[in-house]
């Protein structure tokens, strides 16, 4: 079956940092692409990052690319996303989604929500 | 703007049929299976429906996906109070190497 659970949601000014984390439990976690997702208060989801397994590729949506950066600790069954240059647009709830490929985004996270603003 | 297109409602009275279309282009529902989430207020997404019409293990058979070219639909049928929630389609984008959504449907139950 298995859980994920974000952390590290927060305020935060603009263009400040922020590091999200995501713990995998009750799977084998590194034998699964993992997703990052979020969603603007009020607004639909919008896809962030994907990472495979091995942690060898990487994909981005345009909004984030070259701001943002995904990255996971197979030995700690952790995803994490790396903020920079934030600004208000970037406010919203991320989620973290296991990823089955063909068979889709399977298991989600509660949601850590991240709040930019002075 | 969202690379596929939904529309933003949709209602139905209880036990009635309804019908959700997303609509995509040729790198991504034309070529890639379709997915759909279910979102109540408050909650994480929940995937619906996975490769255009398969369920997952405890979504009830009311439920059901299609597509044809570069169009998707999901149908409920014997709407329930308890179906009311936003409806997201999803597909891989093969040009843009992304994950892309659609905007969203919320279905009310009158």
């Amino acid at each position: 079956e298995g859980r994920l659970v974000e952390s590290g949601g927060g305020l935060v000014q603009p263009g400040g940092s922020l590091r999200l984390s995501c713990e995998g439990s009750g799977f084998t976690f590194d034998t699964y692409d993992m997703n990052w997702v979020r969603q603007a208060p009020g607004k639909g989801l919008e896809w962030i990052s994907l990472i495979r397994g091995p942690g060898n590729r990487v994909y981005y949506g345009d909004s984030v690319k070259g701001r943002f950066t995904i990255s996971r600790d197979n030995a700690r069954n952790s995803l994490y996303l790396y903020m920079n240059s934030l600004t208000a647009d970037d406010t919203a709830t991320y989620y973290c989604a296991r990823d089955l490929r063909s068979d889709g985004l399977d298991l989600w996270g509660q949601g850590s929500l991240v709040t930019v603003s002075s | 703007q969202s690379v596929l297109t939904q529309p933003p409602s949709a209602s139905g009275t209880p036990g009635q049929r309804v019908t959700i279309s997303c609509s995509g282009g040729d790198s991504n529902i034309g070529i890639n299976y379709v997915y759909w989430y279910q979102q109540v207020p408050g909650a994480a997404p929940k995937l619906l429906i996975r490769a255009t019409k398969q369920r997952p293990s405890g979504v009830p058979d009311r439920f059901s996906g299609s597509s044809v070219g570069t169009s998707a639909s999901l149908a409920i049928s014997g709407l329930r109070s308890e179906d009311e929630a936003d409806y997201y389609c999803a597909s891989w984008d093969v040009n843009l190497e992304a994950w892309v959504f659609g905007g969203g449907t919320k279905l009310t139950v009158l």
